[in-house]
């Protein structure tokens, strides 16, 4: 089956630790987007990347990092220079010639 | 710079009632609008899409959606609610910056009731 896999499902990090979310696609995709949704706020963009190795930030970068070593992949770390982690994360990919962006079933991510 | 206002974090119908969420965008250039539906702890599922072709889009579920130029509107719309339809909306529009990130709304919480 051809989908975006993202693990874990839920996550629980004790405050100053950093913690690496797993984002993979096997659609053969070119982009890829790291998106935080919280209550009533809707999705905003963290990071995203086009092609392998070059990535940009998005509106929320701060105390994010990211890495696009391989296409299939773009891990996300959040770091302990994030003020406030606690919130859903999903990742989303999308082939260059189309505007659809597939999106990952999320990491619920609580820092505790 | 765009943006995307949902009117109505909450909407409450009947089953088989009409749906109805709003959307409103703002945007320098022609819009690439889009409707995403979530369900609980899972990702976004695309609904429909406009991409400057037909004004009224049909999409998945029943869904379909009329871009207005004049109100800036892309209305979402089902005619018979489900109790399955229970879910979270967001529409979206492409930003012009390049890349093809989205701008997404606040999302509408939309309940069935019996």
């Amino acid at each position: 089956d051809g989908g975006i896999t993202q693990s874990p499902k839920y996550l629980f990090r004790k405050e100053g630790q950093n913690v690496t979310l797993s984002c993979e696609q096997n659609l053969n995709h070119d982009a890829m987007y790291w998106y935080r949704q919280d209550p009533g706020q809707g999705l905003r963009l963290i990071y995203y990347s086009q092609i392998v190795n070059d990535f940009q930030k998005g509106d929320i970068a701060e105390g994010y990092s990211v890495s696009r070593e391989k296409k299939e992949s773009f891990p996300l770390t959040v770091t302990s220079a994030q003020k406030n982690p606690t919130a859903f994360y999903l990742c989303a990919s999308r082939w260059t010639e189309s505007n659809e962006q597939f999106f990952g079933p999320g990491t619920r991510l609580t820092v505790l | 710079a765009q943006s995307v206002t949902q009117l109505g974090s909450h909407v409450s119908v009947s089953e088989g009632a009409l749906v109805l969420l709003r959307c409103n965008y703002s945007s320098s250039v022609p819009p690439y609008l889009f409707w995403y539906v979530q369900y609980p702890n899972q990702g976004l599922q695309l609904l429909l899409k406009y991409t400057s072709a037909a004004t009224l889009v049909k999409g998945i579920n029943g869904f379909e959606a009329e871009f207005k130029k004049s109100e800036t509107s892309f209305h979402l719309t089902k005619p018979s609610a489900h109790m399955s339809d229970a879910a979270e909306y967001f529409c979206a529009v492409r930003s012009s910056g390049g890349y093809n990130k989205l701008i997404f709304g606040a999302g509408t919480r939309l309940a069935v009731h019996p």
